[in-house]
């Protein structure tokens, strides 16, 4: 089992509906990290968060830490939001690295 | 301001010839990481500096991986006797710092570059 599992692995909307992508994981972590990587493009960070809620234009990512689970949203969704998300944690290991662990990424096609 | 940079963004070598891939990380970032993302596997983390030493190695998947940085800035990958199941693109990031402190609990945003698609043939 992954330490990181994302749903869910593809995902087609209309413009304008409320999208939800979900992401669990297995172990201790320090944050929570939501990727955006468009086709043949680079990876841009949208957010790291490691409690609540944080909010930036239409995108809403939260993070129940007793679950272990975090959410993306995109409102009101757009053609150019079409992109790979990418959900990934620093796990927590004293000492160590904050290097990321990966989820498999959620594909969303937002169609006009 | 500049972010993170690679070279070359594409690299096509022959099965046996050594690789040597670069990163220029943003200026006063720290600590720098390499992964990797390949079809098959998604992404997947290889090594991890902090200024010029490499306190995690432990995603680096054999010897002919190896990676060095110099003055805190600059990093080469270098991959020797290449294989087929090493194509894939190579990405880099860096953050401000590394540690144990801050609001953040020690964990920054990493920033990533554009990555360099290696093939090899």
């Amino acid at each position: 089992k992954n330490e990181v599992e994302q749903s869910p692995q593809n995902l087609t909307a209309q413009e304008g509906e409320f999208i939800t992508i979900n992401c669990s994981y297995s172990v201790g972590i320090s944050a929570l990290h939501w990727l955006q990587q468009h086709p043949g493009g680079g990876i841009v960070s949208l957010f790291m968060l490691s409690s609540g809620k944080k909010k930036h234009g239409r995108l809403i990512a939260t993070i129940n830490i007793q679950e272990k689970h975090s959410s993306l949203h995109i409102t009101a969704s757009h053609p150019r939001d079409s992109a790979v998300y990418i959900c990934a944690v620093s796990a927590r290991r004293g000492g160590a690295t904050n290097k990321l662990i990966f989820g498999t990424g959620t594909l969303l096609a937002v169609q006009p | 301001g500049a972010g993170v940079s690679q070279s070359p963004s594409n690299k096509v070598t022959e099965k046996g010839k050594d690789v040597e891939l670069r990163c220029d990380p943003i200026s006063g970032h720290t600590a720098l990481y390499w992964y990797r993302q390949s079809l098959g596997q998604g992404l997947e983390f290889l090594i991890y500096f902090q200024g010029n030493s490499a306190p995690d190695k432990s995603g680096l998947p054999s010897d002919r991986f190896s990676a060095e940085r110099t003055g805190g800035s600059v990093s080469t990958l270098t991959i020797q006797r290449t294989q087929q199941e090493d194509s894939a693109v190579y990405l880099c990031a860096s953050s401000l710092h590394e540690g144990l402190g801050g609001t953040s609990g020690g964990t920054d945003t990493q920033y990533f570059g554009p990555g360099t698609r290696l093939t090899v043939l």
